[in-house]
């Protein structure tokens, strides 16, 4: 039952450096989604996705790309890590997102610091 | 505009006793989704509840119920006879094909259950 793993599990980062959070999903899901999480303000959409070849940008999208070649994976790329982008990023997915009663589920979260 | 808004930071129940969290939200949408997710210390996210738009009933998961009041858009989560377990952060969060179906969060409650 692997569900929604994402990789790796911490990281840190120097300022101005590249890298790539993995997120793979196994249950077939349509729709996939990039968040942060910071102190006080909740989980904020950075990318979206509603099916393979199909992207989109969330609420705080700048300073990360996206792509979406299989329906199975979700990367999110860090272009140039800035200190802003230190946090906590969750992947999730769910069935299409056409019906507002389709829980998603989530990765167990990459803890990233940007130095 | 806040699409979800929790205004409770944190809160303190006794063991055995009820806590409810407030959850406010803003669509203009007539079909939407509601959820609760919870975030204990070791950082997963997991899912409690759903509320659909149209549902005549209040949802309920276990000792979980969702005391939902549309005129008010409100989406009050109860959890019934609190136990130590229950210490996390809860999320409110919904789903609105007018934001395609993202699913978009409020900033959070932390409950701390006390013995």
């Amino acid at each position: 039952n692997a569900g929604v793993t994402q990789t790796p599990k911490f990281q840190v980062l120097k300022t101005g450096q590249s890298m790539t959070l993995q997120c793979a999903q196994d249950m077939n899901h349509e729709y996939m989604s990039w968040y942060r999480q910071d102190p006080g303000m909740g989980l904020r959409l950075i990318h979206y996705s509603v099916g393979a070849g199909i992207t989109d940008q969330g609420e705080v999208p700048n300073g990360y790309n996206v792509s979406r070649s299989t329906t199975e994976d979700f990367p999110l790329r860090l272009l140039s890590a800035a200190p802003s982008q230190t946090s906590v990023y969750f992947c999730a997915s769910s069935n299409s997102g056409q019906g507002g009663n389709t829980e998603a589920f989530f990765g167990q979260g990459t803890r990233l610091t940007v130095v | 505009a806040q699409k979800i808004t929790q205004t409770q930071p944190g809160m303190f129940v006794q063991e055995k006793e009820a806590v409810t969290l407030d959850c406010t939200y803003d669509t203009s949408d007539q079909s939407y989704g509601l959820f609760w997710y919870k975030q204990p210390s070791s950082g997963e996210m997991i899912f409690l509840i759903y509320q659909g738009s149209y549902d005549e009933q209040n949802a309920t998961e276990g000792r979980y119920s969702l005391n939902f009041q549309k005129a008010r858009k409100s989406a009050n989560l109860v959890i019934s006879a609190s136990q130590l377990g229950d210490s996390a952060m809860y999320f409110c969060a919904m789903r609105e094909p007018s934001n395609d179906y993202k699913l978009s969060f409020g900033a959070g409650t932390t409950v701390t259950v006390r013995a």
